[in-house]
């Protein structure tokens, strides 16, 4: 069964730090890599997505992605307090379904 | 902006209860699904549907039941509930097979 596996499971920064989060998976199927920001009490809300090797930037967002080494890579620049939420990896299967690991807990100090 | 609205967002019931979860999307998507989410195991996919009157069997589907009556309404049953089926559920809508999920705000269910 194809996984997504993400490390740390949880990430302690002060504010302003650099927040880095990593995100594995199983096999090299060609299907874009989603990262998902989930507040308490809320449903995940997608913040940035990844088809192609290489990296993309939006705001303080950046995105890594290595096909070869299924890996996969989320920074966040200059971290907030606001920041603070779990952070879900999912990619597409050649089910045509998408599945989720099971998150990064950050946790920005002021 | 896409809109999932689940309901109700909190239920307890006795084990071997009627359980359904209603979730109802204004986005005019294709794809719908049915998550549950529990600690030390994240988001886990139960049913999706590509359309009204299609289902598709996800990963942990064992207990569940689905009907996707719409395009804009699906739902989950829960026959006989069961202690394990305790978890927070995630409806989900996107406009085709991979593209960005949109997540309703979830239901909680405590199965006693």
């Amino acid at each position: 069964q194809e996984k997504v596996q993400q490390s740390p499971e949880s990430l302690i920064v002060p504010e302003g730090a650099m927040s880095s989060l990593n995100c594995t998976f199983s096999n090299s199927a060609s299907q874009s890599i989603w990262w998902y920001q989930q507040h308490p009490g809320k449903g995940p809300e997608a913040l940035i997505s990844i088809f192609s090797n290489g990296n993309k930037k939006e705001g303080r967002l950046t995105v890594y992605l290595n096909r070869a080494s299924l890996h996969v890579s989320l920074h966040i620049r200059d971290s907030q307090p606001s920041d603070s939420a779990v952070y879900l990896c999912a990619r597409g299967t050649n089910a045509y379904k998408v599945i989720f690991g099971k998150g990064t807990h950050l946790h920005v100090l002021p | 902006e896409a809109a999932v609205t689940q309901s109700p967002r909190n239920k307890v019931t006795v084990t071997g209860g009627n359980v359904t979860l209603s979730c109802r999307q204004t986005n005019s998507h294709n794809y719908m699904y049915w998550y549950r989410q529990d600690t030390g195991h994240g988001l886990r996919l139960i049913h999706y549907s590509y359309g009204a009157g299609n289902l598709q069997i996800g990963d942990v589907p064992d207990g569940y039941k689905a009907t996707r009556t719409t395009q804009e309404d699906f739902f989950l049953l829960l026959e006989l509930a069961s202690p394990s089926q305790t978890s927070l559920y995630f409806c989900a809508s996107s406009a085709g097979a991979l593209d960005t999920l949109y997540f309703g705000a979830g239901t909680r269910l405590s199965v006693l």
